[in-house]
């Protein structure tokens, strides 16, 4: 158990849909990444956020957001959902955004299936 | 852009070592990570490397070489309990402290 959790496991929608994922990091970890990993795109990053502070984007579409809170917990905003955006969400925190933190602690993810 | 290279398969025996090669292309450079994932499970993490050289973890050693954008993950004593995906990931200014992952090595251990 990483001590990370994330909120549903499993999703299953309809395109044209809205989702919200959620991740509650590790106690004490300030940052928070989300990953996407597909079959054929492995593992890709999203984004992450520092202290409620968006701090680097990778791959996300412009339907998607993210936003990180006062308690740290983040979200993940999927919208306009199309078949491809069927994948696994993974969330990650590590203990500071410098050089030190460079373990990262996965969630068990959130399976994504949009119909 | 930034790219990993690493093979999409291997195969070894209990007992056996093997060597999951990884090359990179990338600007700002920090350091290379190595994960673990079983099925549908999550990333773990096995190792990292900042600095050119062997790092030692049990069974596992880890292995860069900054001049070559190149690294390693040697796993000794195979068991079967180590088929599973591993991933090479490396650190780099270009994306806070986020790490860009490679396709994936499919490790299957026989007895």
């Amino acid at each position: 158990d990483s001590g990370v959790t994330q909120t549903p496991k499993h999703l299953i929608t309809a395109t044209g849909q809205r989702v919200t994922l959620r991740c509650s990091p590790r106690s004490g970890d300030l940052s928070v990444y989300w990953y996407q990993q597909s079959l054929d795109q492995g593992l890709q990053f999203l984004i992450q956020y520092y202290n409620g502070e968006e701090r680097a984007k990778g791959n996300i579409l412009e339907r998607f957001s993210a936003q990180q809170f006062p308690d740290l917990h983040s979200e993940l905003n999927l919208s306009s959902l199309e078949l491809g955006d069927s994948a696994l969400y993974f969330c990650a925190s590590s203990g500071t955004s410098g050089g030190a933190g460079y373990e990262q602690f996965f969630g068990p993810g959130t399976r994504l299936t949009v119909l | 852009g930034q790219s990993l290279e690493q093979p999409s398969e291997v195969t070894a025996v209990e007992g056996a070592i093997v060597q999951i090669n990884c090359t990179y292309q990338t600007s700002g450079f920090y350091g290379l990570s190595w994960y673990q994932q079983h099925d549908g499970g999550a990333p773990t993490f096995l190792s990292y490397n900042a600095l050119d050289g062997l790092e030692e973890t049990g069974r596992f050693s880890s292995f860069l070489s900054r001049s070559d954008s190149y690294g390693y993950l040697l796993l000794q004593e195979l068991q079967m309990k180590d088929s599973a995906s591993y991933f090479c990931a490396v650190r780099t200014n270009q994306a806070g402290t986020a790490l860009i992952f490679g396709k994936g090595t499919t490790l299957s251990v026989s007895s």
